[in-house]
């Protein structure tokens, strides 16, 4: 069955370390996202990629990097640059033929920096 | 400055009755609402959503009010129930997005038996 999946689910690192988390979609949707969520806040977008091959910043993408070679595919990584690294991180994906679509997301995956 | 509000950082509910979880967004170019659940540590799902061209959307127990002139919506759930309780995150998009929503901070729902 289709879905988002995210791995790995808990993910621990040292301070100075980049880190990459996985996102894969089989839903065959274009666009996919990926956004940050902290305590007592809203989800954030960090970056965001309407098609393979191009992807945008969203509202706080310093310290990220991202990379779309496959429309299934949609890594983050985390870089020593990010000053606060530890979060809940989502990733997201839409279908973008249509008017409205919603966005469907993975199940996270919980970064903490050491 | 923050485009999509979740005044109500919670909201406590006995079960059978209605929870009204409201949500207030600045951008009048937003056309496309939405409303997602979810559980902790958990990925939000997507529950119901509202386009500007109309005033309310109704899916089982949850119904969606839309108040264009107020900037103002609503997600209605009756009757709650104790697997209702979860945080609650409106959503926008429109006015150039590009179909990326603008989340509010989100409500947290409790439903007590």
């Amino acid at each position: 069955d289709g879905g988002i999946t995210q791995s790995p689910k808990y993910l621990f690192r040292k301070e100075g370390q980049n880190v990459t988390l996985s996102c894969e979609q089989n839903l065959n949707h274009d666009a996919m996202y990926w956004y940050r969520q902290d305590p007592g806040q809203g989800l954030r977008l960090i970056y965001y990629s309407q098609i393979v091959n191009d992807f945008q910043k969203g509202d706080i993408a310093e310290g990220y990097s991202v990379s779309r070679e496959k429309k299934e595919s949609f890594p983050l990584t985390v870089t020593s640059a990010q000053k606060n690294p530890t979060a809940f991180y989502l990733c997201a994906s839409r279908r973008t033929s249509g008017t409205y679509n919603e966005q469907f997301f993975g199940p996270g995956t919980r970064l903490t920096v050491l | 400055d923050q485009q999509v509000k979740q005044n109500s950082p919670s909201l406590s509910v006995q079960e059978g009755r209605i929870s009204i979880l409201n949500c207030d967004y600045t951008n009048s170019m937003f056309d496309y609402f939405l409303w997602y659940k979810k559980y902790p540590a958990e990925g939000p799902t997507f529950l119901i959503s509202i386009s500007s061209i109309k005033d309310k959307n109704e899916d089982g127990r949850f119904t969606v009010f839309l108040n264009k002139s107020a900037k103002h919506l609503s997600l209605h759930i009756v009757p709650s129930q104790p697997g209702d309780s979860a945080v609650y995150f409106c959503a926008a998009s429109g006015g150039g997005s590009q179909g990326n929503l603008i989340f509010g901070k989100g409500t947290k729902l409790s439903v007590k038996p």
